[in-house]
């Protein structure tokens, strides 16, 4: 296993399309997060998953976006109607956690949005 | 509410100098605290790491220093190298509710 993976890396749309991105988390990895980054700033949490369960939702996150991680490995990220504003860098993210797990994150090289 | 912050945008080294970067938090709940290095069109790769329960940890030419009574880590890059000019982010966890909260960031140029 080589790490995380995102797929595609780069995805250009016209606003009022839907897209779809694809994460391959580090495959003992249980917890599996989604951040947006956009220029000059931190990766923003978005949501994440212990194994299949999405447990929290941040408030940035409209109702255009939606996470799934239906058997606990893949994650996809869709947002529908896509918008200008969501332009952007979606990277992935993903950690062993668990008592005797590690908090260490590895993360994925990102998918790159633009919304035209 | 910015409860990481990274104060320096951005920080220049002569090489084989050292770099110290800077990252202060606010809240008390967090326990582990990382650092990533990020270039352009890559994701952040992970460096170093230490636990709220310890105040130093070395790897390599990487330390994190964690000073909890003032809230503040920092990352020692000694030798500085030419290869170390990316930004840095910090990088906050809470073990109570599984997030990470990141810095917005500086980016170290090291100068050869």
């Amino acid at each position: 296993d080589t790490g995380v993976s995102q797929d595609p890396r780069h995805k250009i749309t016209k606003r009022g399309q839907n897209v779809t991105f694809r994460c391959d988390p580090i495959s003992e990895h249980n917890r599996l997060y989604w951040y947006r980054q956009t220029l000059g700033q931190g990766p923003e949490f978005l949501t994440y998953f212990q194994n299949e369960a999405q447990l929290e939702k941040s408030r940035l996150l409209s109702d255009r976006f939606s996470a799934e991680r239906p058997k606990g490995s893949f994650s996809t990220l869709e947002i529908q109607r896509t918008e200008q504003g969501d332009s952007a860098m979606y990277l992935c993210a993903s950690s062993l956690g668990g008592l005797a797990g590690s908090n260490e994150q590895f993360f994925g090289p990102g998918t790159r949005l633009t919304v035209l | 509410d910015q409860q990481v912050k990274q104060n320096s945008p951005s920080l220049s080294v002569q090489e084989g100098r050292i770099s110290i970067l800077n990252c202060d938090y606010t809240n008390s709940m967090f326990d582990y605290f990382l650092w990533y290095k990020k270039y352009p069109a890559e994701g952040p790769t992970f460096l170093i790491s230490i636990s709220s329960i310890k105040d130093k940890n070395e790897d390599g030419r990487f330390t994190v220093f964690l000073n909890k009574s003032a809230k503040h880590l920092s990352l020692h890059i000694v030798p500085s190298q030419p290869g170390d000019s990316a930004v840095y982010f910090c990088a906050a966890f809470s073990s109570g509710t599984y997030k990470y909260i990141f810095g917005t960031g500086t980016r170290l140029k090291v100068l050869a």
